[in-house]
């Protein structure tokens, strides 16, 4: 299938340190790449998109980075609080069709 | 909150049940898509609905099925439950067809459990 693995990769980090989650896409014709935040018991959240025709884009307390070179994506968090805490995951779409591609998802605990 | 509601939030089936889930999209949004969530997984695209007609399926059998209504409402259908089915169902609706800068808004889902 399109996801592997029944136990996401975990990133843990100190409250109020930065955070940095990566993603490998798999098309290397995507278009538009999308990062969704989704919490326990919730929908995914979008959080930050990007275009292929960028290589960096901010928000606020995030920023997106996109290698098309080597199809790599990630997302950074600037002073990652507790309720940064949640499953993140990457999608992407490649214009000629309307689906989210969506990766594997990387959990982010946060401690105090 | 998205303002995408899903109902209901919770279910149990026994193999060989149908089942129907419910999704009520934001307002103005002409396009659904469904997704099934398996535990520790992303998403995987079942289908989407633009304007009340199916407009692209994933990699899913004939017997998941789907309806669009008039009113931004939508159904999930699903025959013939098989114990693989059991999974977080989630939809999600956008302004337009849901592809460049088209963002999609998903509700909170709903949790099949097939026994």
């Amino acid at each position: 299938g399109e996801n592997v693995g029944l136990h996401l990769p975990t990133l843990s980090v100190q409250e109020g340190d930065n955070s940095i989650i990566n993603c490998a896409y798999s098309n290397s014709a995507s278009d538009y790449f999308i990062w969704y935040k989704q919490e326990s018991g919730k929908g995914p959240q979008f959080i930050i998109d990007i275009r292929s025709n960028m290589d960096k884009r901010q928000g606020q307390r995030v920023t997106v980075l996109l290698n098309k070179t080597v199809k790599h994506l990630s997302l950074q968090i600037a002073a990652t609080q507790p309720g940064d805490s949640a499953v993140y995951f990457c999608a992407e779409i490649h214009y000629n069709t309307d689906k989210l591609i969506f990766g594997t998802g990387t959990r982010l605990q946060v401690f105090p | 909150e998205t303002g995408v509601t899903q109902s209901p939030t919770h279910l149990i089936k026994t193999r060989g049940q149908q089942v129907t889930l419910r999704c009520s999209s934001q307002s103005g949004h002409n396009t659904v898509s469904w997704y099934q969530q398996a535990l520790g997984q992303g998403p995987q695209f079942i289908f989407q609905y633009y304007r009340e007609e199916e407009n692209g399926r994933g990699n899913f059998p004939p017997r998941f099925s789907g309806l669009q209504f008039p009113n931004y409402s939508s159904e999930l259908n699903v025959n013939a439950l098989e114990l693989d089915d059991s999974a977080l169902y989630l939809c999600a609706s956008s302004l337009g067809l849901a592809g460049i800068e088209e963002t999609q808004y998903f509700g909170p889902g709903t949790r099949l459990l097939v026994l």
